[in-house]
């Protein structure tokens, strides 16, 4: 099984909402992370997770919060938006070993297309 | 991570074998090339790596060149479900705390036609 899960798969949110967006997997991976896409563009890393521990933020700005329960979940938690906040985005997890390059091959979920109004 | 290139579209016919060009002149000897996909309203999807030799799976090959500056990806029978984006990436094989990340280029659009 090589999947990983998102949900919900639309969220439309006001400006002033509190909202969370949700990752699983049950690859046994220790490395999660997040992307986000606009239209018509390549997805671009916002944060890395290894071992439960935030190893990578790409400065993004603190309105979008992640956090890793577990090694299986992943949320992002999201407030006080802006329009342009509005995209794809993507779940991905990989094995996290050092070394042999396949184990760093990341399985990413299907996304969640966020509108903020 | 070195910098890649590909051009912005293609079109293969149905059937035919479709060669998705990568040029990345200034790969390190430690670099990987990792080829993903993403179909449209569906996250990227691993396809295949290699260092420098050419490697074959089920889904592709991967043609690397002699000097490693570029690559070609290349899909035997294109099928209409091959139609996405395709991303060309290197970058060193890092462990899990050493910026184990994906940096996506433009891609090229590959459209299969029937």
């Amino acid at each position: 099984d090589t999947e990983v899960t998102q949900t919900p798969k639309h969220l439309v949110m006001g400006m002033t909402n509190k909202k969370s967006l949700k990752c699983e997997q049950h690859m046994g991976h220790r490395a999660m992370y997040w992307y986000k896409q606009k239209a018509k563009k390549p997805p671009e890393l916002m944060f890395v997770y290894s071992y439960e521990k935030l190893s990578i933020n790409e400065s993004v700005p603190s309105r979008f919060s992640p956090e890793c329960p577990n090694s299986s979940l992943l949320n992002l938690h999201l407030h006080a938006l802006q329009p342009e906040d509005s995209a794809l985005y993507l779940c991905a997890s990989s094995q996290g070993s050092q070394g042999v390059s396949a184990k760093n091959i990341q399985y990413f979920g299907a996304g969640t297309r966020l509108s903020v109004l | 991570d070195a910098k890649t290139t590909q051009p912005p579209s293609m079109d293969c016919a149905e059937g035919r074998a479709a060669n998705l060009p990568c040029n990345h002149s200034t790969i390190s000897g430690n670099e990987y090339v990792y080829w993903y996909r993403q179909i449209h309203s569906q996250g990227p999807q691993y396809i295949i790596h290699g260092l420098k030799n050419n490697e074959t799976n089920e889904m592709a090959s991967l043609i690397i060149t002699e000097d490693r500056k570029s690559s070609t990806l290349i899909l035997p029978h294109a099928t209409l479900r091959d139609t996405a984006v395709y991303y060309c990436i290197v970058r060193v094989a890092a462990g899990y705390n050493a910026g184990n990340m994906l940096t996506f280029g433009g891609g090229t659009r590959l459209m299969v036609k029937p």
